[in-house]
């Protein structure tokens, strides 16, 4: 399995307070990735990043921000949570192939 | 507008038999296409892929398929085995910033292989 882990692995939180989820891998890959997964949907990209300091949107990006100032490590931030993304969001990463490898995910509930 | 379809969103198949899980897609510029497989509670798990110049790619009892003219394509499990019961996505890769490779889901198609 490929090193990655996400943080936290649940969270409940309220309308309109921030929320910060963490990736975290040990593989030294460029390319890292924030989906959510929602039920009719399959995944959606939100974020992704191609190097330190470099990212750009994906699909669903409207109410997020990520942010990568190490290698390891891509955080992305709810600045005011809705209740509308409350979903299962993942992480992933690759290399030079095509695949990229998921980690466990982070249940969020936005009340 | 959806890229890649899953229209099937349930399969049921007995133990031992094939199961056949199908993907469309819309998008002539994807040059990979890949298939996950999905437990609940768990991270997608890479499966396997194709390159758009390939007709056929397999692994073991995976086998995947691709018509290019049809913009179809299939993943066959033989033997089909009750661990094999998971929620199985497809997705293609399209490119981003930096020709970062970025991957397109279907919805998924749920798979019980009954014992």
């Amino acid at each position: 399995d490929a090193g990655i882990t996400q943080s936290p692995r649940h969270k409940v939180t309220e309308t309109g307070t921030p929320v910060t989820l963490r990736c975290h891998q040990t593989e030294n890959h460029r390319y890292m990735y924030w989906y959510r997964q929602d039920p009719g949907h399959g995944l959606r990209l939100i974020h992704y990043s191609y190097g330190v300091k470099d990212t750009d949107k994906g699909e669903v990006s409207d109410g997020y921000s990520v942010s990568r100032s190490k290698t390891e490590d891509f955080l992305l931030t709810l600045e005011s949570a809705t209740s509308s993304q409350t979903s299962v969001y993942f992480c992933a990463i690759s290399g030079a192939g095509p695949a990229q490898f998921f980690g466990p995910g982070t249940r969020l509930t936005v009340l | 507008d959806q890229q890649v379809k899953q229209n099937s969103p349930s399969l049921s198949v007995q133990e031992g038999r094939i199961s056949i899980l199908n993907c469309d897609y819309t998008n002539s510029m994807f040059d990979y296409f890949l298939w996950y497989k999905k437990y609940p509670a768990e991270g997608p798990t890479f499966l396997i892929s194709i390159s758009s110049i390939k007709d056929k790619n397999e692994d073991g009892r995976f086998t995947v398929f691709l018509n290019k003219s049809a913009k179809h394509l299939s993943l066959h499990i033989v033997p089909s085995q009750p661990g094999d019961s998971a929620v199985y996505f497809c997705a293609a890769r399209t490119h981003g910033s930096s020709n970062t490779g970025k991957l397109i889901f279907g919805q998924g198609t749920t798979l019980q292989v009954k014992p």
